[in-house]
């Protein structure tokens, strides 16, 4: 079973530029997660997804951070324009709603000069 | 909001010693989940739990769910280098997937 798919990995940017990432999940799962990883820090939930709805959005800030999941399959993260502060890892995870494990991407590096 | 409070922070081990780190929340929990991560790799799901007191191991590893369901601790035995990494609890305070939050991680070196 192939996992959760990020793209790019790496991405260098410069501040007040626009960057968008890129998440495709692992097969038959509904879940789709956001989740923001500072260095030396766990985890954060930016969003949530029960099949294409939104069901958790209150940690996204919404000014310059975007997310959809069309069809409720892969999903795109945006963020127009990026800040400094924005610099960090940002991991995609899938689930089924039946079961409570998540399974994570490789993640997304993004660095904002 | 939910806390979770991860100890140690970090450990430096010899290889073949036994390894303990443990989670606690401010919040009753309905699952706990144990992940690794490598540095540049997202992470790896190890353990999942889900009702108080639960036992489980995969292979080296044990965790456990408190009784209180506040809190649960990961074990690994006779650790080897490869254990080397970043073990962060994560747990479920909402129904079914909601709301999982993490720990700050358990950084473990370990010397050959």
């Amino acid at each position: 079973e192939a996992g959760v798919v990020q793209s790019p990995r790496y991405k260098i940017i410069e501040k007040k530029q626009p960057v968008a990432f890129w998440c495709n999940p692992i097969s038959g799962h509904n879940t789709l997660y956001w989740y923001l990883q500072n260095l030396g820090q766990g985890p954060e939930l930016l969003i949530r997804y029960e099949n294409e709805e939104a069901v958790d959005d209150s940690q996204l800030p919404k000014d310059r951070f975007s997310a959809e999941r069309l069809k409720g399959v892969d999903s795109t993260l945006k963020i127009q324009p990026a800040e400094l502060g924005d610099s960090a890892v940002y991991l995609c995870a899938s689930g089924r709603l039946s079961s409570g494990e998540l399974f994570f991407g490789e993640g997304s590096r993004l660095t904002v000069l | 909001g939910q806390q979770l409070n991860q100890s140690p922070q970090s450990m430096f081990i010899q290889e073949g010693e036994d390894v303990s780190m443990n989670c606690t929340s401010s919040s009753i929990f309905n699952t706990w989940l144990w992940y690794k991560q490598d540095p540049g790799e997202g992470p790896v799901l190890l353990i999942a739990l889900y009702k108080a007191g639960e036992l489980t191991s995969n292979g080296r590893l044990t965790a456990q769910f408190g009784i209180t369901r506040k809190d649960s601790f990961l074990n690994i035995s006779a650790s080897i280098p490869s254990d080397v990494g970043i073990y962060f609890c994560a747990g479920n305070y909402g129904g079914s997937q909601g709301n999982l939050i993490f720990g700050k991680g358990t950084k473990l070196s370990v010397k050959p």
